[in-house]
């Protein structure tokens, strides 16, 4: 069964600053896609950014942007010129790629609980 | 683009009472929905899911249940809340993405 592990319970960053958020994962695929989330006090939960895993290219947006090992099977998250409405839960997620009758469901890390200091 | 409407925002309910939230989809068809829990500061259980009308699977025994009698409707049910019932539940539909809906805090007293 897929795994997908978070190791940092709670990290902290510097307005301004850089921080690199951790997510490993375990399956036997070879095809599936990864996501970030990000979960603010409001607890909507919010796409940041999808990684698919046949692309070697790492996924960019704006601020976000993911390093991509396959063969390591880490998906972290690195948020450059951290804001303060930065600061939320940060979660990885992972999931199989869709095909008919498949449930497409999501398997969830624990979370990282990420404080911007001003 | 999915938009997904879930109600209500939050509840308080005595133990032993009927449970039903609502979760409706606009902009797609046939998506596949999910109902999942959140407790305070941890992650995403994953209660049930349901890949069309009618079809639903659960993902871990519980007191409670879902039905979808629309295609774009996903309803969770329970005849007798338990305190442990209390937490974040929040609404998801795929269909060529996930979008999750705003949640409801639901309290058991």
């Amino acid at each position: 069964a897929q795994t997908v592990t978070q190791s940092q319970p709670e990290m902290s960053v510097q307005e301004a600053e850089t921080v690199t958020l951790s997510c490993t994962y375990d399956t036997s695929e070879s095809d599936y896609y990864l996501f970030w989330y990000k979960q603010p006090p409001s607890r909507q939960m919010i796409l940041v950014i999808r990684q698919e895993a046949y692309k070697q290219q790492n996924a960019t947006e704006n601020r976000f942007s993911v390093n991509f090992q396959k063969a390591a099977k880490s998906f972290s998250l690195k948020i450059s010129d951290s804001q303060l409405g930065d600061a939320a839960m940060y979660f990885c997620a992972y999931r199989t790629p869709g095909g008919a009758g498949n449930n497409r469901k999501l398997i969830w890390g624990l979370g990282t609980s990420l404080a911007v200091n001003p | 683009s999915q938009t997904i409407h879930q109600w209500p925002a939050t509840l308080v309910q005595p133990v032993g009472s009927p449970l039903s939230l609502e979760c409706t989809v606009e902009g797609t068809s046939n998506p596949n929905l999910y109902w999942y829990r959140q407790a305070a500061g941890r992650g995403l259980q994953l209660l049930f899911y349901s890949v069309g009308i009618g079809q639903i699977s659960s993902e871990v025994p519980q007191n409670l249940s879902a039905s979808r009698p629309q295609d774009r409707q996903f309803i969770l049910s329970s005849k007798k809340l338990l305190l442990s019932d209390s937490g974040f539940y929040l609404c998801a539909s795929h269909y060529y993405g996930y979008t999750f809906g705003s949640g409801t805090r639901l309290t058991v007293v």
